[in-house]
């Protein structure tokens, strides 16, 4: 139990449509990133959110964005959806500053049709 | 892009012997962490090793890290089929500012231990 929540676990869209995927926190972490995990890959680093201001993005496209709150808690927005969005969406929290252990949620799977 | 490589890819040993996976990163970095993944579900923190430290232990886990060589290994003795998953390397770069959320991942191992 990481204290790290997401939803929804599972969605289904259609290509062209857009989806929020939403995450909670850990209680007192300050940052929060999101990674998309390709089946049988590795997950992916599409950007980081600290004090509601994104300061870390990875190689993805600008329809892909997010918002985190002031309880820190955060969104992804993807719009457009493509085939290729298919994947498990992980969201990870943590304190800000380095070397701080980084806790993943359960993911939400996305499923573009 | 993946800064690490994960070795092997996949892994079948029996209940009770141990499991070695290696990582190898390419850039400097603060830290190591290692995770584990149960089919399809989220990534469970194992064990973190800094830039500075050689080796560390938790439980039935042990990781060493090798800077100079950019390699690290994670040992699990006496292992059992719970123990079943994929296991991630991941690297934080030792970049400062604001890099610190931001980790990149091998390809992972897959360890299956048989009853």
């Amino acid at each position: 139990e990481t204290g790290v929540t997401q939803s929804p676990t599972h969605l289904i869209k259609t290509r062209g449509q857009q989806v929020t995927l939403r995450c909670s926190s850990q209680s007192g972490h300050n940052t929060v990133s999101w990674y998309q995990q390709a089946l049988g890959q590795g997950p992916q680093f599409i950007f980081q959110y600290y004090r509601e201001e994104e300061n870390g993005r990875g190689n993805f496209p600008p329809r892909f964005s997010g918002l985190q709150f002031p309880n820190y808690s955060s969104e992804l927005n993807v719009n457009a959806l493509e085939l290729d969005d298919s994947a498990l969406y992980l969201c990870a929290s943590s304190l800000a500053g380095t070397g701080n252990t980084i806790y993943f949620g359960e993911g939400s799977w996305l499923t573009v049709v | 892009s993946q800064q690490g490589e994960e070795d092997p890819q996949a892994l079948s040993i029996q209940e009770g012997e141990n499991a070695t996976m290696n990582c190898s990163y390419k850039t400097s970095i603060n830290n190591l962490q290692w995770y584990r993944q149960n089919s399809g579900r989220g990534l469970v923190h194992l064990i973190l090793i800094r830039s500075n430290e050689r080796e560390k232990h938790s439980g039935r886990l042990r990781v060493t890290l090798d800077t100079s060589k950019k390699s690290s290994s994670l040992l699990i003795t006496a292992s059992r089929a719970a123990d079943t998953a994929s296991y991630f390397c991941a690297t934080a770069p030792n970049a400062g500012g604001t890099s610190y959320g931001k980790l990149t991942f091998g390809q992972g191992t897959i360890l299956t231990v048989h009853p």
